[in-house]
């Protein structure tokens, strides 16, 4: 299994501000994953990094509203910026670890609140 | 697209009784299947998955989930649900690493 340490865990934030939300893994990994899950919904994934390379966003997402880094394999950030009361969701850090035939593996987390 | 189609947004059960919770993917490729839980307050945790062999796959917790692909399902039951088991269920599959697809999601509310 993969230990994935997701901070903050919940925040209320201010219309128009932004807020980066740190994932962290126990080991490295190659691919790691960010999801949306808005509230009452399922997950919708936001983007793919990989370490060295720029993340690879999903239809709907873009990097202006969603910058992300991914200085190493086992570290990355999500930045939600200029918030609006729109992106009150939960934000979910993701892994793959397919060697051992679980998928994705998942952090706690982070609820996000915009006033 | 790929799809998965979960009928049921909330199901609602005795403790003790038997539960299922309904799972339709679409895909034209084979796929892994899988069913993610999530606790309140929780990130969601893998509770059991098809990859290929046995179409009948178990949990740890005595969930076990039948893939049917003439059906194109991968239900999931209980035949005695506690009420501990109450959370949110998502069923989800992988097309062989080109998207991975969640499906709405199932809240089950077990009652005492």
């Amino acid at each position: 299994s993969a230990v994935i340490s997701q901070k903050p865990s919940r925040d209320i934030c201010q219309r128009g501000t932004s807020l980066t939300i740190q994932c962290q893994v126990d080991s490295q990994v190659t691919m790691m994953f960010w999801y949306r899950q808005q509230p009452g919904q399922s997950l919708t994934l936001i983007a793919t990094a990989n370490q060295g390379s720029e993340a690879t966003y999903e239809s709907g997402f873009v990097i202006d509203k969603f910058p992300i880094s991914r200085p190493n394999l086992t570290f990355s950030t999500l930045t939600v910026s200029n918030m609006s009361p729109e992106d009150s969701s939960i934000y979910l850090c993701s892994v793959e670890r397919a060697g051992v035939g679980e998928k994705l593996f998942f952090g706690s987390g982070t609820q996000l609140s915009v006033l | 697209a790929q799809s998965v189609t979960q009928l049921d947004s909330q199901v609602p059960v005795f403790e003790e009784a038997p539960v299922e919770l309904r799972c339709n993917y679409s895909s034209s490729v084979s796929v892994y299947l899988f069913w993610y839980v999530q606790y309140p307050n929780q990130g969601l945790q893998l509770l059991l998955k098809y990859l290929s062999g046995s179409t009948l796959v178990e949990s740890i917790n005595g969930f076990e989930a039948e893939f049917n692909k003439s059906q194109t399902s991968f239900h999931l039951r209980k035949p005695s649900v506690h009420i501990s088991d109450t959370a949110e269920y998502f069923c989800a599959h992988d097309n062989y690493g080109q998207n991975f697809v969640f499906g709405p999601g199932t809240r089950l509310s077990v009652l005492p």
